[in-house]
């Protein structure tokens, strides 16, 4: 099946720190989105990307859409404690609801105050 | 708007016991699925739902059963609890496109 790539594991970060992750694929994708789980929480959407190339931001969040369709990338800037957390990408081969995601593992965030 | 709303948030279960746990939400969302999560996995896929009364498969559906009599509700069924259930299980719904999953709080679930 599909599998999402996302290394390393953990990353660790002084607060303050820019912050980046990819997340690559052997298959193409027609959507990428980028999820945060708080602890003991489920995950939430921080970004969603629906054409090649394209580079959308939340706040200090950025992430990018690749343009081979295999890859994305999120970016934090000026990471605060309050990023702590689990980061997942997830990409979706289609567009209707059925159309399944396929999650990477998840990349732990700790930022040190 | 409570979103999705599961239950319980943690339950210890001996093996061969079973239990259903509880997803419900009111964003009158067409498509609902369940997830469990466990370290360094990531999220699986386990059932879903496109609409009421229709369920599919995910990735890893062995011992697990559901059905979708209610938009609002997708109960997952555990029929005989084993030890490789323990996981944290999530709940997860979405209008329809673009993959944007709104997820339950999780439930933790422990088979001894």
């Amino acid at each position: 099946g599909q599998q999402l790539n996302q290394s390393p594991q953990s990353m660790f970060i002084q607060e303050g720190e820019d912050v980046s992750m990819n997340c690559t694929s052997s298959s193409i994708f027609n959507t990428w989105l980028w999820y945060k789980q708080d602890p003991g929480e489920g995950p939430v959407l921080l970004i969603a990307l629906y054409k090649a190339g394209e580079l959308t931001s939340n706040g200090r969040l950025t992430a990018q859409f690749g343009i081979t369709r295999k890859d994305s990338f999120l970016n934090i800037s000026a990471s605060i404690p309050s990023d702590v957390g689990i980061y997942f990408c997830a990409g979706q081969g289609g567009s209707g609801a059925n159309s399944k995601l396929t999650f990477g593992k998840g990349i732990t965030l700790s930022v040190r105050p | 708007n409570a979103g999705v709303t599961q239950t319980p948030k943690f339950q210890v279960l001996k093996t061969g016991q079973s239990m259903t746990l509880q997803c419900a939400q009111d964003m009158n969302h067409e498509y609902m699925s369940w997830y469990r999560q466990d370290p360094g996995m990531g999220l699986r896929l386990i059932h879903y739902s496109v609409g009421a009364g229709i369920t599919d498969q995910g990735e890893v559906p062995n011992g697990y059963n559901v059905s979708r009599s209610t938009t609002e509700d997708f109960p997952l069924r555990l029929l005989s609890a084993a030890p490789s259930q323990t996981s944290v299980y999530f709940c997860a719904s979405t209008p329809g496109t673009g993959g944007k999953l709104f997820f339950g709080s999780g439930t933790q679930l422990s088979v001894l």
